[in-house]
């Protein structure tokens, strides 16, 4: 699948603030999913988007389907050590998943 | 639920020899699965796509003949890697998706292989 357009690359923050990425791309997708990785684990979904416009929410995570179908993004609340890792954004239409880059969140506790 | 396991976690082998790495959806049936490489720091990229008992699909640039896919049934997905080479060395994820998932994918833990 195409890659996304995935920023921040990289970010360190203080515990407790909060963190934002997002995603753009050039097509339009009807799903939007974030996931996260640990070191040495596979990806674990965070939260699912099937919808333009929708807001959800996964305890201190929010996650945005923007209005044109073409971006997405994520919010991490009162961020804790363990949200350490790398965040994945990906997009579909059927079933092959097209994934950003990455943005790596490291915390300074 | 949507629980999908790998085993091996981790292989180390000489080169020449294969390895066979497998998939497992635990809660769900997977009507499909794929297959995933990843290189450190890097995203991942799709290998292949595997529908119960058809022909696994591949991505352009994979050797179908050097990764060898198996979806016997709905919970388990073979890959094989035949005669590994150390340049085959990486991190290979398998995921899955259910008849209940939309376009949801969940992900297995990984596998590391090492060909020395």
């Amino acid at each position: 699948g195409q890659q996304l357009n995935q920023s921040p690359q990289s970010m360190f923050i203080q515990e407790g603030e909060d963190v934002s990425m997002n995603c753009t791309s050039s097509s339009i997708f009807n799903t939007w999913l974030w996931y996260k990785q640990d070191p040495g684990e596979g990806p674990v979904l965070l939260i699912a988007l099937y919808k333009a416009g929708e807001l959800t929410s996964n305890g201190r995570l929010t996650a945005q389907f923007g209005i044109t179908r073409k971006d997405s993004f994520l919010n991490i609340s009162a961020s804790i050590p363990s949200d350490v890792g790398i965040y994945f954004c990906a997009g579909t239409n059927d079933y092959k998943l097209s994934f950003g880059a990455g943005t790596t969140v490291t915390v300074r506790a | 639920g949507a629980v999908v396991s790998q085993h091996p976690s981790w292989v180390i082998c000489k080169s020449g020899t294969s390895v066979k790495i497998e998939c497992r959806s635990l809660d769900f049936q997977a009507t499909t699965m794929f297959w995933y490489r990843q290189f450190p720091k890097q995203s991942l990229m799709l290998m292949a796509t595997s529908n119960e008992g058809s022909k696994a699909t591949y991505e352009q640039g994979v050797e179908k003949d050097k990764f060898l896919i198996n979806h016997a049934s709905l919970t388990l997905s073979t890959l094989t890697v035949t005669s590994a080479h150390p340049e085959d060395s990486s991190f290979y994820i398998c995921s899955a998706t259910g008849t209940e998932s939309y376009n949801e994918q969940f992900f297995g833990p990984g596998t590391r292989l090492t060909v020395l």
